[in-house]
């Protein structure tokens, strides 16, 4: 059964700050991953998808990569502004092309 | 742009009441989903339709049904709503290609509150 792990938890950083966000996953049969941004009582935006056979996808100051084998993504976002704070959720689509698989999801806020 | 509109934001029912969440998507998808989202645990998919009349289970389908008699309305019902299933419930929609660059498209979400 696929499980993802996201790490931290929650994540506090000072404005204009490069961080980290970390997506582990146990089955590497996968069709895709995808980074999704929600907002506090919201729904899903997806913000990037990365392709099985992909390595990375860049959208504006975010960076997701993907190592299949090693069953790890991260997700990189540059110069945080307040307006990035969210919870951000990974996810990976397997069973037929049909099933996402989220992780918990980590908590940002960024500071002025 | 893909629209995916749920009927309700909040939603208030007492245990035992039968409850109808409502679905609809814009983009003639193939696929649609139900999940469930709590503290903890993050989205949990409860059942998901990949046609007209047709309906899988997914991870917990306990206590709830669906029902999908329009391509672009999918429907999930909580035949004796319990305070267990108090919770946000997020439906969602895909092309249904199963290609590797299939996503799917959230809907705001409903907050139900079962007292």
């Amino acid at each position: 059964k696929q499980e993802v792990t996201q790490i931290p938890a929650a994540l506090s950083v000072p404005e204009g700050e490069n961080l980290v966000l970390n997506c582990s996953f146990t089955d590497s049969a996968i069709y895709n991953l995808q980074w999704f941004r929600q907002d506090p009582g919201k729904g899903l935006t997806s913000l990037l998808l990365i392709q099985s056979s992909q390595r990375e996808q860049t959208s504006g100051r975010l960076n997701a990569s993907l190592d299949k084998s090693s069953g790890r993504s991260t997700l990189y976002i540059a110069a945080s502004q307040p307006g990035d704070s969210a919870t951000y959720l990974c996810a990976v689509l397997t069973g037929g092309g049909n099933k996402l698989t989220f992780g918990t999801g980590t908590q940002l806020k960024v500071e002025l | 742009d893909v629209k995916v509109t749920q009927s309700s934001r909040y939603l208030v029912k007492r245990t035992g009441e039968k409850v109808f969440l409502e679905c609809v998507q814009d983009m003639d998808h193939e696929n649609m989903f139900w999940y469930r989202q709590d503290p903890g645990l993050g989205l949990r998919l409860i059942y998901f339709s990949y046609d007209v009349k047709m309906k899988e289970k997914g991870d917990i389908p306990e206590g709830y049904s669906v029902s999908r008699e329009k391509k672009e309305r999918f429907s999930l019902i909580l035949e004796s709503a319990s305070t267990n299933q108090t919770s946000m419930y997020l439906c969602a929609s895909s092309f249904g290609g199963a290609g590797p660059g299939d996503t799917q498209y959230f809907g705001p979400g409903t907050r139900l509150t079962v007292l």
